[in-house]
């Protein structure tokens, strides 16, 4: 069956421009998060999805990222004047309706700002 | 606060050696899950075991086992016979009270001919 499906794949992107990163998870699959990968880091928490709603948002590094998920399946991840430090790469995963459920990623965004 | 220590950043191995990845966390949940997962130079990072706080048996899955003792709140993972497509980064990473996942820093194990 279809994994976490990114796209796109890699965006380059000047700075103070906007960007939106998209996520479609697997299918039946409630549970959605975002994640950022720096270079030699492990994934950071940005934003986690029960449904169509954030349960948890507490990631997010401040007011120029946002994410939505109107219909409880594809999400979207928005990056507002984008700068340098947000280049990385952004990971999606989604899992099953239940605590401690294994996340499944996709093979990510790699954001570059110029 | 919920942190995962990898305190080895790279291993480098020969091919067929015996390799140990070691995960240190900690967490004020009396209730919490532990992952292991492996990012190859593909870039996805890839499920390998779930252990729940209450279950300290070990696990074997063919050259992978896994060593969780939760007096040391420490969860080891050990590759058996190491190959060259077990090169990628592992992360150890644990979830309590919440849906978020918390990751270490990841080791770079490499494996060689």
């Amino acid at each position: 069956g279809a994994g976490v499906s990114q796209t796109p794949s890699n965006k380059v992107t000047e700075k103070g421009k906007y960007v939106e990163l998209r996520c479609d998870p697997i299918s039946g699959h409630t549970a959605l998060y975002w994640y950022r990968q720096s270079l030699g880091q492990g994934p950071e928490f940005l934003i986690y999805f029960q449904g169509t709603g954030a349960a948890d948002d507490s990631g997010l590094p401040n007011d120029r990222f946002f994410a939505v998920r109107p219909e409880g399946s594809v999400s979207t991840l928005k990056i507002q004047r984008t700068e340098r430090g947000d280049s990385a790469v952004y990971l999606c995963a989604s899992s099953l309706n239940s605590w401690g459920s294994p996340l499944h990623f996709g093979n990510g965004t790699r954001l570059t700002v110029t | 606060a919920q942190k995962v220590t990898q305190a080895q950043t790279e291993i480098s191995v020969v091919e067929k050696e015996d390799v140990t990845l070691d995960c240190v966390y900690e967490t004020r949940d009396t209730t919490y899950y532990l992952f292991w997962y492996k990012q190859p130079p593909s870039g996805e990072l890839v499920f390998l075991i779930r252990r729940n706080s209450f279950d300290e048996q070990n696990e074997i899955s063919g050259r992978y086992s896994w060593n969780f003792q939760k007096s040391t709140s420490s969860f080891n993972f050990t590759i058996t016979a190491s190959q060259v497509v077990d090169s990628a980064v592992y992360f150890c990473a644990l979830t309590g009270g919440g849906n978020k996942l918390t990751f270490g820093t990841g080791t770079q194990l490499k494996v060689e001919l």
